[in-house]
């Protein structure tokens, strides 16, 4: 258990529809970071958050937006679904902003977005 | 573009043997490199690191080589156990300031160690 949570684990949904994944940072760690894994991808960084501002951002969508709220916990919003917008989501944590040093970013189990 | 490259989607070993898998990468800016383990319905998991300035880190089992003249680097697994049977990640950071926190990931390699 890497103290990562995400919610929900599972989503299905309808082209078109809007969703919105929710990660609890470990307790104590500042830095959110979400990734998508699509079929035969490697994982694709789409932001980073620290201390609830935008730190980094890779390759996420206009239709794709996410915040960290005060209590540093994490929200990325999907709006005007496609179906190749199905895959892995994941979210990690680390407590400094540059965390990329390794050992220090931990991963949540990931939310399954299927949309059909 | 896919700066980090994992072309072997899948390995097969048996048990007690080594196991070697392999990432190339394309951007010379990358100074340092990691590998993770992911296992099914979990997140990936750290397992080694190497900076550019070495080309060889050693953590018990796991060594990780790196050959930069190359743009190459490897996992080397010795002994392999049914345990090490996961999903493994080559990552690289680097390359710029701002974004310099964002780690690029390879296509994954599925090993599967044979009993």
């Amino acid at each position: 258990d890497s103290g990562v949570t995400q919610t929900p684990k599972h989503l299905i949904t309808a082209t078109g529809q809007r969703v919105t994944l929710r990660c609890s940072p470990r307790s104590g760690d500042l830095s959110v970071y979400w990734y998508q894994q699509s079929l035969d991808q490697g994982l694709q960084f789409l932001i980073q958050y620290y201390n609830g501002e935008e730190r980094a951002k890779g390759n996420i969508l206009e239709r794709f937006s996410a915040q960290q709220f005060p209590d540093l916990h994490s929200e990325l919003n999907l709006s005007s679904l496609e179906l190749g917008d199905s895959a892995l989501y994941f979210c990690a944590s680390s407590v400094e902003a540059s965390g990329v040093r390794g050992n220090t970013i931990y991963f949540g189990e990931g939310s399954w977005l299927t949309v059909v | 573009d896919q700066q980090v490259k994992q072309n072997s989607p899948s390995l097969s070993v048996q048990e007690g043997r080594i196991s070697i898998l392999n990432c190339d990468y394309t951007n010379s800016m990358f100074d340092y490199f990691l590998w993770y383990k992911k296992y099914p319905a979990e997140g990936p998991t750290f397992l080694i690191s190497i900076s550019s300035i070495k080309d060889k880190n050693e953590d018990g089992r796991f060594t990780v080589f790196l050959n930069k003249s190359a743009k190459h680097l490897s996992l080397h697994i010795v002994p392999s156990q049914p345990g090490d049977s996961a999903v493994y990640f080559c990552a690289a950071s680097g390359g710029s300031n701002f974004g310099n926190e964002k780690l690029t990931f390879g296509t994954g390699t599925r090993l599967t160690i044979i009993p």
